[in-house]
């Protein structure tokens, strides 16, 4: 089993449209989550951390369920800015060399 | 934040040739992560480099295809050596932020070999 599993998509929504992805980890001892985002042939970049509380960013939602060991993006409106493709990231702390990328899940979001 | 400047951003090269890759940090950071990203998948960690010691790989990396320099706090570099086809990808420069974890990743640079 891969230590972060995603949906690959892609997801081809209209815009407006409400979406949502779901990551699961496999190390119970993750301590830190994030998700990024990768535009086409770019580098990644942090949308949210994602906290156990839950958080919220505008449009977007971040939730970690440490039960069921997945944790989630919900993304509101959606617009075609949006298109990217968004990586879950898991990590056993928060220093870089412990964290592990999932695949990603591509979203398009269509005019 | 971190500002981070990569070069080459591109290069097409033959099989059996080496490549080095620069990574230049606007900060004085501790460490420097090399990842590589293969076409149509996700990031992989290959090294971390750490200043005034040895590099730490890991496991699937060796420091013979992959050797890398860390001669100070702001600079790092990444050679592929005796590369094949199955190198091609992009290597990807990293920093992380000591206080939040968040990294932060130069442009990246996409290595083709023929």
């Amino acid at each position: 089993r891969k230590e972060v599993e995603q949906d690959p998509g892609p997801f081809n929504v209209p815009e407006g449209a409400t979406v949502a992805f779901n990551c699961t980890y496999s190390n119970s001892a993750s301590q830190s989550f994030f998700w990024y985002r990768q535009d086409c042939r770019k580098e990644p970049k942090l949308l949210m951390s994602v906290y156990s509380s839950g958080n919220e960013d505008g449009r977007f939602t971040a939730q970690l369920n440490r039960a069921s060991q997945y944790i989630s993006l919900l993304i509101r409106d959606s617009k075609l800015s949006d298109s990217a493709t968004y990586l879950c990231v898991v990590g056993l702390d928060n220093y870089g060399q412990n964290f592990v990328f999932g695949p990603g899940t591509r979203l398009s979001v269509l005019p | 934040s971190a500002v981070i400047s990569q070069k080459p951003s591109r290069d097409i090269c033959q099989r059996g040739t080496s490549l080095t890759i620069q990574c230049q940090v606007d900060s004085q950071v501790t460490m420097m992560f090399w990842y590589r990203q293969q076409p149509g998948q996700s990031l992989t960690l290959i090294a971390t480099a750490n200043q005034g010691s040895e590099a730490t790989y890991e496991s699937g990396f060796v420091i013979d295809k992959f050797p890398i320099s860390r001669p100070n706090l702001t600079f790092s570099t990444l050679t592929v050596s005796n590369m094949s086809p199955e190198d091609s990808s992009i290597y990807l420069c990293s920093v992380d932020s000591e206080n939040t974890g968040e990294l932060f990743f130069g442009e990246g640079s996409r290595l083709t070999v023929l």
